[in-house]
């Protein structure tokens, strides 16, 4: 149990086009996600958090326009890269919070999508 | 604002050895959880350890144990029997409780044939 799924695993666009990655719990309902971008040879940068119904809360830094959340279910989560630039390639990973062993929260990830913009 | 400190960005061991991984954090907090991840080739995050600050009692998962120091904000992760299986990056983390989880830099982890 506790999967998430991430569509699609890699995507390769275009330099202003838009790109649609969908995160998706599988087998658990998921109040909050959470959406990382993760540069080679680095560590996870948290970019939003989402939950389901309301406006996602952005990091410092990250420009909400460019990167358009939505949670409008309790099993999915899409992050939109708007009018994308090489500078946005990158690996993006989801996570979602799902009750684990109790009554603890526990956060499950995705297995990431690789955008490359050309 | 918390931190997390990984200052091995890299180690290596021979296989059936032991190795440690070290990480420091710093909070304010009395209550919250403490994760190692291990990152594989494949990118996929998976758990590998947690601990409950508010437990004194050191978490263990098979191969793999923690030797959390509160008062030190210390929480080093040992890997025993190291197969070669076990290399990846591992991210030490950091989450006060229902909130978003803050990683550390990570460190590689080799392993020797």
């Amino acid at each position: 149990g506790a999967v998430v799924s991430q569509h699609p695993s890699r995507v390769i666009c275009k330099s202003g086009t838009s790109v649609k990655i969908e995160c998706r719990s599988l087998d658990f309902q998921a109040t909050t996600m959470f959406w990382y971008r993760q540069f080679p040879k680095q560590s996870l940068m948290l970019m939003a958090t989402s939950n389901e119904g309301s406006k996602a809360t952005y990091e410092q830094g990250v420009e909400k326009d460019k990167f358009l959340i939505n949670h409008a279910s309790l099993t999915l989560s899409t992050l939109t890269v708007t009018s994308a630039h090489p500078e946005d390639s990158s690996f993006y990973i989801c996570s979602a919070n799902g009750v684990s062993g109790g009554s603890y929260n526990e956060q499950f990830f995705g297995p990431g999508t690789r955008l490359t913009v050309l | 604002a918390q931190t997390v400190t990984q200052s091995q960005p890299e180690m290596s061991v021979q296989e059936a050895e032991t190795v440690t991984l070290s990480c420091t954090y710093d909070t304010s907090e009395s209550d919250y959880y403490l994760f190692w991840y291990k990152q594989p080739p494949s990118r996929q995050m998976i758990l590998v350890i947690r601990q409950e600050a508010y437990k004194q009692q050191n978490a263990t998962e098979n191969r793999f144990s923690v030797n959390f120091q509160k008062a030190a904000k210390s929480f080093s992760l040992k890997i025993s029997d190291s197969q070669l299986g076990d290399a990846a990056m591992y991210f030490c983390a950091y989450r006060k409780v229902d909130d978003k989880i803050i990683f550390g830099k990570g460190t590689r982890l080799h392993i020797l044939p």
